[in-house]
């Protein structure tokens, strides 16, 4: 089984670039949800789906854009790229009942 | 407010010595989930433990163990005789009802010395 597959797994863009970063898990879990990773500040929580067709705001939404059209698959979408948004991504799959998270290996974002 | 506070960012510690890595949470739920995620170097997200708030039980997996105390709203994770490969930032996770999502603390980095 693949599990979680993100991709790209590196990325630059420059300020003001679109871009989406996709996310896809063969596991048919219920929860998806999108992750940011920053130094000393451990992983936020971006936007999140408990079924396709149903998406809610994290604690860091601003400038991200998802959308939930099938199971599988959950792309997040940088609007306008800034600086701001350098960090590393986590995409994430859970099934019902509060079992534990499956992590993708992760994109590591640059916005120059 | 923080929900998870893992007040230790980083340790050091030599090879073969026990390390307490300590988790502080903050919830109103009475059914909450908590959990433990190993970050290695090579930066994926590895699952360790779950504990369900009713299940006070201590575990212990190989050198790994856990103690949960509702009174102190600790979950804390020790390695006994630490070895190199632990060496990894580790999280610390609150889920509070069935399907929410996770609140992640800020990670300790574990560095074990040869």
């Amino acid at each position: 089984n693949a599990g979680v597959t993100q991709t790209p797994k590196f990325q630059v863009l420059k300020t003001g670039q679109s871009m989406t970063l996709q996310c896809a898990q063969d596991m048919n879990h219920e929860y998806m949800s999108w992750y940011r990773q920053d130094p000393g500040m451990g992983l936020r929580l971006i936007h999140y789906s408990v079924g396709a067709g149903i998406t809610d705001q994290g604690e860091v939404p601003n400038g991200y854009n998802v959308s939930r059209s099938t199971t599988e698959d959950f792309p997040l979408r940088l609007l306008s790229a800034a600086p701001s948004q350098t960090s590393v991504y986590f995409c994430a799959s859970r099934s019902q009942g509060n079992t534990e998270a499956f992590f993708g290996q992760g994109t590591r974002l640059t916005v120059v | 407010a923080q929900k998870v506070t893992q007040a230790q960012t980083e340790i050091s510690v030599v090879e073969k010595e026990d390390v307490t890595l300590d988790c502080v949470y903050e919830t109103r739920d009475t059914t909450y989930y908590l959990f433990w995620y190993k970050q290695p170097p090579s930066g994926e997200l590895v699952f360790l433990i779950r504990r369900n708030s009713f299940d006070e039980q201590n575990e212990i997996s190989g050198r790994y163990s856990w103690n949960f105390q509702k009174s102190t709203s600790s979950f804390n994770f020790t390695i006994t005789a630490s070895q190199v490969v632990d060496s990894a930032v580790y999280f610390c996770a609150l889920s509070e009802a069935p399907g929410n999502q996770f609140y992640f603390g800020t990670g300790t980095s574990l560095t074990v010395i040869p």
